[in-house]
């Protein structure tokens, strides 16, 4: 079956510093691979996507996430992290062969100043 | 172009009744899905509709139940509504059914007392 796992509930950094927020995911072929954030009271933004190529995405907002196929894995990760970057952030799968997308639980992000 | 637009933005209904919630999706996209969220649960796939048919259900009960118009227009209608379905009910839009990413709308947030 078809799962995401986002091991951390929540994320403290400094501003300033590197962030990393972990999404690990089980499918049984190809994955799609996105990261989402969430404002409070608001939808979801797309910030990046993994269908196939490069390992290393670039996205939105300065974000980027690195696909490791061995580990199962698609971290996101932003070299230096601002406190506009507080917010909620939920990482999807898709099997190639289905249309359904699959979400993490989500991480909440803290960026104090 | 205009986003995705979730009408109405809040509601409060109580026990027994039915609530319809709408989205019009970016001018374009035929595909809409439809998600509910909750803490505890995150986000949970309730249906997507494409070109007017209904091809990928979630695992909700029949109280829940959607349609796609033929300018892409979705509605959602849930019956007999219960305490657990207070949620926000988000919407998103996508014009290759999901492989380019989706794009959502900010929400209906669904009280019921």
């Amino acid at each position: 079956a078809q799962s995401v796992a986002q091991p951390e509930d929540q994320v403290n950094v400094a501003e300033g510093n590197p962030l990393t927020v972990k999404c690990t995911y089980s499918v049984s072929g190809n994955p799609y691979l996105f990261w989402y954030v969430q404002y409070p009271n608001r939808g979801l933004q797309f910030l990046l996507k993994y269908i196939t190529g490069d390992n290393l995405v670039k996205g939105s907002y300065g974000f980027e996430a690195e696909f490791n196929k061995s580990q199962t894995s698609f971290h996101l990760k932003k070299p230096s992290a601002l406190v506009s970057d507080s917010a909620l952030y939920f990482c999807a799968v898709r099997d190639i062969g289905d249309r359904k997308l699959i979400w993490g639980l989500g991480t909440s992000l803290a960026v104090n100043p | 172009k205009a986003g995705v637009t979730q009408t109405p933005r809040y509601l409060i209904k109580t026990r027994g009744q039915q609530v319809t919630l709408s989205c019009s999706p970016i001018s374009g996209h035929r595909s809409v899905s439809w998600y509910q969220q909750t803490p505890g649960q995150g986000l949970q796939f309730l249906f997507e509709y494409f070109s007017e048919t209904q091809r990928n259900k979630g695992n909700f009960p029949g109280r829940f139940s959607g349609r796609q118009f033929s300018n892409s227009r979705s509605e959602m209608n849930v019956s007999t509504l219960e305490l657990g379905d207070s949620a926000l009910y988000l919407c998103a839009s996508s014009s290759t059914g999901g492989s380019d990413g989706y794009t959502f709308g900010s929400g209906t947030r669904l009280t019921v007392v």
